[in-house]
């Protein structure tokens, strides 16, 4: 079965970076875009950007609010989705998704990340 | 960036209600619109996408429809795993937009 399962929960200092995984199984991995959502406490969902696994010509897309922190990679020999933010601050304490293609049919469990001093 | 604006922002029902909830796009978006439940704590579950098409495993109680601007969701008998907050993103175009969400709470 599909499954997309996220790296654990982190605290930052603002200023630091955070990278977030998201390891895919039960599907071929290069052949679909994995997009990244993030939710602040008590918000709505927020679309931050998406990447081509493959590495092939889809490359990468990203939301402008977060061009130049965020940057999105993949590793296809162990089937995992990074995305890391730069820079951070206390506004980007969120819950980071994964989720998979255009209608996110599958999500990640989640990474709760802390950004405090 | 296209605006997605879902109404009501939340409403209280009862179980074996039927609910609809809308959502409005600033600009025509065609069938690229995607409804999600999410419940506290939870990841979000797709539940329908190209506006009006279930996901698989998704129970027919709900239904989607619409095109370019104007898109309902609709459940059709509310049970108790349907308390959540709901949310429509748009897939036209980038950067993809949610809406704000509607909450719904038991009456």
């Amino acid at each position: 079965q599909v499954q997309l399962v996220q790296s654990g929960a982190e605290v930052k200092k603002p200023g630091a970076s955070v990278k977030v995984s998201c390891k895919a199984s039960g599907y071929t991995f290069t052949s679909h875009y994995i997009h990244w959502v993030r939710q602040a406490p008590g918000q709505g969902l927020q679309w931050l950007g998406r990447i081509d696994p493959s590495g092939g010509g889809g490359g990468t897309a990203y939301a402008q609010k977060f061009q130049g922190r965020v940057t999105m990679t993949s590793d296809t020999s162990t089937s995992t989705v990074y995305m890391e933010l730069s820079s951070l601050r206390s506004e980007d304490t969120a819950v980071y998704f994964c989720a998979r293609d255009n209608d996110h049919d599958y999500w990640g469990q989640g990474s709760l990340v802390t950004v405090s001093s | 960036d296209i605006q997605m604006t879902q109404s009501p922002s939340s409403l209280s029902a009862s179980v074996g209600d039927r609910v609809t909830i809308t959502c409005r796009a600033s600009q025509g978006i065609s069938n690229y619109l995607a409804w999600f439940r999410q419940k506290p704590g939870r990841a979000p579950r797709s539940l329908i996408y190209s506006a009006s098409t279930l996901q698989s495993g998704v129970p027919s109680k709900f239904s989607g429809s619409g095109s370019g601007t104007d898109f309902t969701l609709t459940i059709s008998s509310l049970q108790p795993e349907d308390f959540a907050t709901y949310y429509c993103q748009q897939y036209y175009a980038y950067p993809r937009t949610f809406g704000q969400g509607t909450k719904v709470e038991i009456k």
